[in-house]
């Protein structure tokens, strides 16, 4: 079957250091991969995507990787702040480009000052 | 300020009832959609229309009846739900064109609790 995980666990880090975030997935070829950050009460906020044919991509403190042999994305936040804490999910295509998203469970993240 | 604007926030109703959830988009995209986010769990794709027409019914049960009337509204007609229905109902829209990537503009969502 098809899955997207994420560690349910939360990932407690220090501020200034940086956390790592897993998203692995299974029985999907996906053309693209979106991570989102949700804070509790609200709506997903899109962060950043990378297509299939790219390793990396950055925005500011964000990096995000992308192994399609490895079936996995890492999502990294650099110096980190306690402003960061909130879930971080990623997310897939279904089906090539068609916008129908699919969604890991989420990882929450602490950064404490 | 998504874009897109999710009514109400908060409902409350019974298990005979009958109401609606609505959403409307100002960003002049052309896809909406409709998620469920239960505790602990990943959000679940319900509904997916592109330019009015529904594109998508992921398994979801008749009690729940979406419209679309335009690209830039979209409703959950929500009937004799279970206390298992309750849950954050998340709106979405994006720009679906000839390789777009289907990025997703989310609302602030309705919390509904069934009873």
């Amino acid at each position: 079957s098809q899955k997207i995980e994420q560690n349910s666990e939360a990932l407690n880090i220090q501020e200034g250091k940086t956390a790592t975030l897993t998203c692995n997935y299974t029985n999907y070829s996906p053309a693209y991969l979106q991570w989102y950050r949700q804070d509790p009460g609200r709506g997903p906020v899109f962060l950043l995507l990378i297509r299939e044919n790219e390793k990396e991509k950055r925005k500011e403190r964000l990096k995000v990787t992308f192994d399609t042999t490895l079936k996995q994305s890492l999502f990294h936040i650099t110096a980190s702040q306690p402003a960061d804490s909130a879930t971080y999910l990623c997310a897939l295509d279904r089906s090539g480009n068609t916008g129908k998203l699919i969604f890991g469970q989420g990882t929450t993240l602490q950064v404490k000052p | 300020e998504t874009g897109v604007t999710q009514t109400p926030r908060h409902l409350v109703m019974g298990m005979t009832n009958k109401k609606s959830l609505k959403c409307e988009q100002h960003l002049g995209h052309n896809a909406m959609y409709w998620y469920k986010q239960s505790a602990k769990k990943p959000l679940e794709l319900m509904f997916v229309y592109n330019f009015k027409e529904q594109t998508e019914n992921n398994s979801v049960p008749s009690r729940f009846s979406p419209e679309c009337p335009n690209s830039s509204h979209l409703f959950l007609h929500l009937h004799t739900l279970q206390p298992e229905d309750s849950a954050l109902y998340l709106c979405a829209s994006s720009l679906l064109t000839s390789g777009d990537t289907g990025e997703l503009f989310f609302g602030e969502g309705s919390r509904l609790t069934v009873l």
